[in-house]
């Protein structure tokens, strides 16, 4: 089992929907959780960061997490075309090594 | 410079050559990562420097592969005898410790190996 899962997509919605990724991680230890964007043939670039339990807003971007689940969420509000990307979930524990541990990413599509 | 710089972005090598790829961090960060990232796949560590400690290369796929920071700040990754599985794009990231350790990504190297 991955560290950290991530449905691969296309996750395709239409033009100012909200679009919701999703991911699950595997270690307890975990403690700070990042959503990066990237698009094609780009590098990542950082979207959210969440440590605590709930939901952390900026803008049309909403990060969720919950520990007991094991699951962190980000929610695009008012989806836009330039919002497709591919979206990188990643944990990192925070003992020891401070590098982060990837997903997969989720494609998202956004339909105008 | 204002973002993390690597450089060379493309490198088309033949199989069994040796390749450095070089990493410039932001000005000031302590940190600094490699990660690979293979085609349709999330991002893969390799290897992570901090200050003047030893470098966690906890990462590192084989005995190819090593890195090394000079005077704390520039990086570079070497890959000897390169394989056509090392295909990749390596990407380079620097953080500044404390500040939640958010890390700000080069725009990567593309290695093709024939």
């Amino acid at each position: 089992q991955k560290e950290v899962e991530q449905n691969s997509g296309p996750l395709s919605v239409p033009e100012g929907a909200i679009a919701s990724l999703n991911c699950t991680y595997s270690d307890r230890g975990s403690q700070s959780f990042f959503w990066y964007r990237q698009y094609s043939g780009k590098s990542p670039e950082l979207i959210m960061f969440i440590y605590s339990n709930g939901d952390k807003e900026d803008g049309r971007f909403t990060a969720q997490l919950n520990k007991a689940s094991q699951y962190v969420s980000l929610l695009i509000r008012d989806s836009q075309p330039s919002d497709s990307a591919t979206y990188l979930c990643a944990q990192r524990v925070d003992t020891g090594r401070r590098a982060l541990t990837f997903g997969s990413g989720t494609r998202l599509q956004v339909q105008p | 410079g204002a973002g993390v710089s690597q450089s060379p972005s493309n490198k088309v090598t033949e199989k069994g050559k040796d390749v450095e790829l070089r990493c410039d961090p932001i000005s000031g960060h302590t940190a600094l990562y490699w990660y690979r990232q293979s085609l349709g796949q999330g991002l893969e560590f390799l290897i992570y420097f901090q200050g003047n400690s030893a470098p966690d290369k906890s990462g590192l796929p084989s005995d190819r592969f090593s890195a090394e920071r000079t005077g704390g700040s520039v990086s570079t990754l070497t890959i000897q005898r390169t394989q056509q599985e090392d295909s990749a794009v390596y990407l380079c990231a620097s953080s500044l410790m404390g500040g939640g350790d958010i890390q700000y990504f080069g725009a990567g190297t593309r290695l093709s190996v024939l």
